[in-house]
Formats: C-alpha cells, sequence, structure tokens
C-alpha cells in the first residue's frame, strides 16, 4: 500500500533564508507527487506536482520540489522564505491500486517564517 | 463553475441530528474525493467517486457516514446521529478522469464544510 511521510511536524526558518519541507514516499508502482499548501480556515491550494519527465518540478509562489527516485523524496524548496510563506503543507501521493487510485496525504509540516 | 463549492461552510449541530454536506465540483470533473481534517491535523480519506459510483468506500468511519453522486456531478455527505468526534473539516476535492494510467491529473479542493456538534 503506498504511504507518505514528512519527517518534521514543525519547521522553522528565518525571513530570507531557503527552507526545505521534507516527503517520502512508498508507492508499488509508479509515484505521482504533490505538494499542496493550506493557510489558516482555508481550504488546500495545489502548489506543484511531478508526473514524469525533470527531477526538478518548479511551482507556484516560487517552489520547487526535487524528485529523488533511489531515496523515493520529494522535498519542497524555496531559495528564499517569505513570512507569508508560513502556512501548512502537506506532501501526498497517487498510486494505483486496480482500476481506480486515490490520493494519500502525508501527516502535514507546519511551517513559520520567522521576520 | 470556477472552483469547487462547498455548503454549508460552517455547521453547528447538536448531537444525534443528521448533517447533509453537499459539495459541486469544477465542471467536467468525474473524480470526486471527501477527506476529513481534524483540527490541526492531516487529511483522512473518507470516499471516491468515479462518476456516480464509489469504488472505493474505505474510509468511512462508520455506518452513520453515508455519499451519494448524482448526475456525476453534486456530491452529499450525509452524518447521521452525528457525535462529538464527528467535529472536524471536511473537504471535498474533484479532478478530471482518474484510473490506471491517467493518474497525474491534479486534485482541487473546495474551501471545506466546518462541522462542530454540540
Amino acid at each position: 500500500a503506498q504511504s507518505v511521510a514528512q519527517p518534521e511536524d514543525q519547521v522553522n526558518v528565518a525571513e530570507g533564508n531557503p527552507l526545505t519541507v521534507k516527503c517520502t514516499y512508498s508507492v508499488s508502482g509508479n509515484p505521482y507527487l504533490f505538494w499542496y499548501v493550506q493557510y489558516p480556515n482555508r481550504g488546500l491550494q495545489f502548489l506543484l506536482k511531478y508526473i514524469t519527465g525533470d527531477n526538478l518540478v518548479k511551482g507556484s509562489y516560487g517552489f520547487e520540489a526535487e524528485f529523488n527516485k533511489s531515496q523515493t523524496s520529494f522535498h519542497l524548496k524555496k531559495p528564499s522564505a517569505l513570512v507569508s510563506d508560513s502556512a501548512l503543507y502537506f506532501c501526498a501521493v497517487r498510486d494505483v491500486v486496480t482500476s481506480y487510485d486515490k490520493v494519500i496525504f502525508g501527516p502535514g509540516t507546519s511551517l513559520s517564517v520567522i521576520p | 463553475g470556477a472552483g469547487v463549492s462547498q455548503s454549508p461552510s460552517n455547521k453547528v449541530t447538536e448531537k444525534g441530528k443528521d448533517v447533509e454536506l453537499r459539495c459541486d465540483p469544477i465542471s467536467g470533473h468525474t473524480a470526486l474525493y471527501w477527506y476529513r481534517q481534524s483540527l490541526g491535523q492531516g487529511l483522512e480519506f473518507l470516499i471516491y467517486f468515479q462518476g456516480n459510483s464509489a469504488p472505493d468506500k474505505s474510509g468511512l468511519p462508520s455506518d452513520r457516514f453515508s455519499a451519494e453522486r448524482t448526475g456525476g456531478s453534486v456530491s452529499t455527505l450525509t452524518i447521521q446521529r452525528t457525535q462529538q468526534e464527528d467535529s472536524a473539516v471536511y473537504l471535498c476535492a474533484s479532478s478530471l478522469v482518474s484510473f490506471r494510467g491517467l493518474s497525474g491529473n491534479t486534485i482541487y479542493f473546495g474551501e471545506g464544510s466546518w462541522l462542530t456538534v454540540v
């Protein structure tokens, strides 16, 4: 069965510094990987996804993520953090089960960017 | 519509009452998902629809929970005899067709229905 792990409950970073939010996954087939962001009292917003092709994926708001097959990781990165990036971040994986699929989300990582 | 629409946005109900939560997916999206999120927690998968059929109901917590989808569009999640532990945000999401070999489509979320059982 597929699963997603986000090893850090909380990440703190100073404004202007680079940030990384970690994600590792386990799937039986080819992974389709996603990152979402959730601001307080809001639904989830799509940031980026990896389907195939280049391992470095660029997404919204200056975020990018690197797919590493050997390490089964898909870490989210941004070169320079903003206070407005403070939010809850979810990694998700989509695997194929019989004739349908479902998206499994990690537990989330709370990012705090300190002014 | 332009996005996934959920109603009501907020619902306070008394323990033991039934509630219905509605989701209107993005036009043309055949796949529809329901998730539950308790305060400050991750997402718990509830049910998935492909068209009007639900091939995966594995996440429904109990037989008090049911969901249906009609016309391949609007979905309703019903909770009977609500309990305080049902208090959570119920998130609906939709995507274009999603089946084996075509699983790269992004799923888009609504703003959620905040349910409080008192």
